[in-house]
C-alpha cells in the first residue's frame, strides 16, 4: 500500500517564478493538506482540500494556491517565488477532515529560491 | 485551536523513559491531543492521540490528567533512533493544524 507520495523531492527557482508542487494521498485517503516548513520550525498549515475544494486556509497569501483533482491527488502552486518562500512543503493526506484523523505525511518537497 | 507549550529540547541516553509534557491551558470540550514524530527531511508520524486519561500503544503512553489543561508523552526504554522533533497538537474539528517549534529529544548512548 502506497503512502503518501510527493514531487518533485527537489527543486530549484529563482525570485519572481511560479512553482507546481504535486501529491498523491494514501489509498483510500480523500482529504489533503499542505504545510510549509522553514528551517528549525514546526510544520506550518497551508489550505485543505477536500472533494476538489479549499476547505480551511492558514494565513498564506493569495500568491500560494492549490487543485485538487477527483482521484484526490492535488498540486500547490505558488506564484511570484519570495527567497522566504524556501522550505520544505509537506503534503498530507486523512480520511476526512477532522482533527481526530490521523495525518499521513510524505517526505516533502525541498524548495529553493535563489 | 488551544495554544501549545512544550520543552525545546530533552536529552536522555538509550534505556531511560522519556517524558515530554505538554502544557495547553485554553483546551477546548472537544478538543483531542495528537502527537507526531518528525526525523529530519521526513515528514511527521503520528503516535498516539487522546481525550482523557491514560492512552497506550506499542510504542508510547499518553498520560492525561482530569483537568485536561496539560498532557505528558511517555516514550518507554528509547534507543538512539528515538531521536527526533516531537510534537504535541490540540484541536478538534477545525482543521487549521500548525505544528510549534515541537521538543527535540536526543538520545545518546
Amino acid at each position: 500500500d502506497a503512502g503518501v507520495t510527493q514531487s518533485p523531492t527537489h527543486l530549484i527557482k529563482t525570485r519572481g517564478q511560479q512553482v507546481t508542487l504535486r501529491c498523491s494521498p494514501k489509498s483510500g485517503h480523500d482529504t489533503v493538506s499542505w504545510y510549509q516548513q522553514a528551517l528549525g520550525q514546526g510544520p506550518q498549515f497551508i489550505f485543505q482540500y477536500y472533494e476538489e475544494e479549499e476547505r480551511q486556509r492558514g494565513n498564506f497569501p493569495d500568491r500560494f494556491s492549490g487543485h485538487q483533482f477527483p482521484n484526490y491527488s492535488s498540486e500547490l502552486n505558488v506564484n511570484a517565488l519570495l527567497l522566504g518562500d524556501s522550505a520544505l512543503y509537506l503534503c498530507a493526506s486523512s480520511l476526512s477532515q477532522g482533527m481526530r484523523e490521523k495525518l499521513f505525511f510524505g517526505s516533502g518537497t525541498q524548495l529553493s529560491v535563489l | 485551536l488551544a495554544k501549545t507549550t512544550q520543552p525545546i529540547s530533552m536529552d536522555s541516553y538509550e534505556g531511560q523513559e522519556v517524558n515530554i509534557t505538554c502544557s495547553h491551558n485554553n483546551i477546548a470540550t472537544n478538543d483531542y491531543i495528537t502527537w507526531y514524530q518528525q526525523f529530519p527531511s521526513q515528514g511527521p508520524r503520528f503516535i498516539i492521540q487522546g481525550y482523557k486519561t491514560k492512552v497506550t500503544n506499542e510504542v508510547s503512553s499518553l498520560f492525561i490528567p482530569a483537568d485536561r489543561k496539560s498532557s505528558t508523552l511517555s516514550l518507554p526504554r528509547v534507543s538512539l533512533s528515538d531521536t527526533a522533533v516531537y510534537y504535541c497538537l490540540v484541536g478538534a474539528d477545525d482543521y487549521k493544524l500548525s505544528f510549534g517549534a515541537g521538543t527535540t529529544v536526543t538520545v545518546r548512548a
